[in-house]
């Protein structure tokens, strides 16, 4: 069984940039058919995309936060990692890291999210 | 603005069954047979429950059902009970650059 475990600061400064990492266990993120996103939910809100990484380390990244994320991967530690640059009060959210199938898109097993609050 | 419409909420009693709808466009539910949905309580991160329209992971209720006409998808919940109420959420692939969209979300109650 996949399990994620996201882990990162549950508060940032606005205009600092956000990072979170996400361990994978039960299976490597460099095998198999399927890739890794990250996927927030501001506060009583619905789910945003925001971005995957393949298992070759191929990126997609939404068009609204392309400019300022990077997804990658560690396969040696079996983590992914996000960084989310120049955040504001907008970026606060519920992060989840999930696994995705590569055919359909649909995503089969997820992180029990970490929220991040952007604020000073 | 989600990409996916739902209705932002429904209800039934238990024992009934329901049926969530999530329309899209030739971009995304209806151009493809990829569409998911998600069971999501309070505090807790999104379950699938289907994926590719009909199909169910292993260990989800046949209770739940999905199902595609034109440019709408269906959840279909029979046999309602307390522990199904909910958010659920559809997914669609989509040929759009945004790669993956979710619908708004629908809050299910169980009277």
């Amino acid at each position: 069984q996949v399990q994620l475990q996201e882990s990162g600061p549950g508060l940032v400064k606005p205009s600092q940039t956000l990072s979170l990492s996400c361990a994978v266990s039960g299976g490597s993120i460099s095998t198999g058919t399927y890739y890794w996103s990250w996927i927030r939910q501001p506060a009583g809100s619905g789910l945003e995309w925001m971005g995957r990484i393949s298992t070759s380390g191929n990126t997609n990244y939404n068009p609204s936060l392309k400019s300022r994320l990077t997804i990658s991967m560690d396969t040696s530690k079996d983590q992914l990692s996000l960084k989310l640059t120049s955040v504001s009060a907008a970026d606060t959210a519920v992060y989840y890291c999930a696994r995705g199938r590569a055919t359909g898109r649909s995503h089969d097993f997820w992180g029990q999210g970490t929220l991040v609050t952007v604020s000073s | 603005q989600s990409a996916l419409t739902q209705p932002a909420s429904v209800s039934g009693s238990p024992g009934q069954s329901i049926t969530i709808s999530c329309s899209g466009s030739f971009s995304d539910v209806g151009g493809y047979n990829f569409v998911s949905w998600y069971q999501q309580h309070p505090g807790k991160a999104p379950k699938l429950m289907i994926y590719d329209v009909t199909n169910r992971p292993s260990g989800v209720s046949n209770r739940f059902s999905g199902s595609k006409s034109a440019y709408t998808a269906s959840l279909t919940i029979s046999g309602l009970q307390a522990e199904d109420e909910a958010y659920y959420y559809c997914s669609s692939y989509t040929d759009r650059s945004t790669y993956v969209v979710f619908g708004g979300g629908t809050k299910l109650t169980v009277l």
